[in-house]
């Protein structure tokens, strides 16, 4: 067990919805990081947050948003979803911005997103 | 995008050192080496990182070359759950890319019996 939680673990779900992912990060962490893993793109990054503000964004679509809650747990939102949105996503933390080693993230297990 | 080059596959027998190289010839002053691995559809793991200095903890070694230009990462007695992806990546710690990592497409590492 890593500390950081994600939920759920696997969702299946049709084009065209909405589904929301959650993450936990490890405790005393205040950046959380969501990543992407699809088969033929590999680990991407998406978006960053730290203490509740959005740091970075790296490839995220428009229909993905995220954020960041007071009690620094975050959600990830995908809308209308297509085929190609299907993939693991990776939540991770890390607990200072700028020290360092500030690199060091934890992963949580994942979310494992089917779209049919 | 792409600062380091890694064979795409390795083998080592179990119980002998697994070497991992990693090319990183452009690499810049502050940027240091990290290395993660992923077990099969699990989270990445860290294991490591360094500036130029040689580190070791207790899971592997990071052997940086006095060019900085490339690195090894030693697993000293390898056993079968280290069959991983062995990401080496290369990032600095206080500019605007801190946390976002880019992994390539790593090593895959077998461990054989």
């Amino acid at each position: 067990d890593s500390g950081v939680t994600q939920t759920p673990k696997h969702l299946i779900t049709a084009t065209g919805q909405r589904v929301t992912l959650r993450c936990s990060p490890r405790s005393g962490d205040l950046s959380v990081y969501w990543y992407q893993q699809s088969l033929d793109q590999g680990l991407q990054f998406l978006i960053q947050y730290y203490n509740g503000e959005e740091r970075a964004k790296g490839n995220i679509l428009e229909r993905f948003s995220a954020q960041q809650f007071p009690d620094l747990h975050s959600e990830l939102n995908l809308s209308s979803l297509e085929l190609g949105d299907s993939a693991l996503y990776f939540c991770a933390s890390s607990p200072t911005v700028g020290a360092r080693g500030a690199n060091v993230l934890t992963f949580g297990a994942g979310s494992r997103l089917t779209v049919l | 995008d792409a600062k380091t080059t890694q064979p795409p596959s390795m083998d080592c027998a179990e119980g002998r050192a697994a070497n991992l190289p990693c090319n990183h010839s452009t690499i810049s002053g502050n940027e240091y080496v990290y290395w993660y691995r992923q077990i099969h559809s699990q989270g990445p793991q860290y294991i490591i990182h360094g500036l130029k200095n040689n580190e070791t903890n207790e899971m592997a070694s990071l052997i940086i070359t006095e060019d900085r230009k490339s690195s090894t990462l030693i697993l000293p007695h390898a056993t079968l759950r280290d069959t991983a992806v062995y990401y080496c990546i290369v990032n600095d710690d206080r500019g605007s890319t801190l946390g976002r990592l880019y992994f390539g497409r790593g090593t895959q590492l077998t461990v054989w019996p």
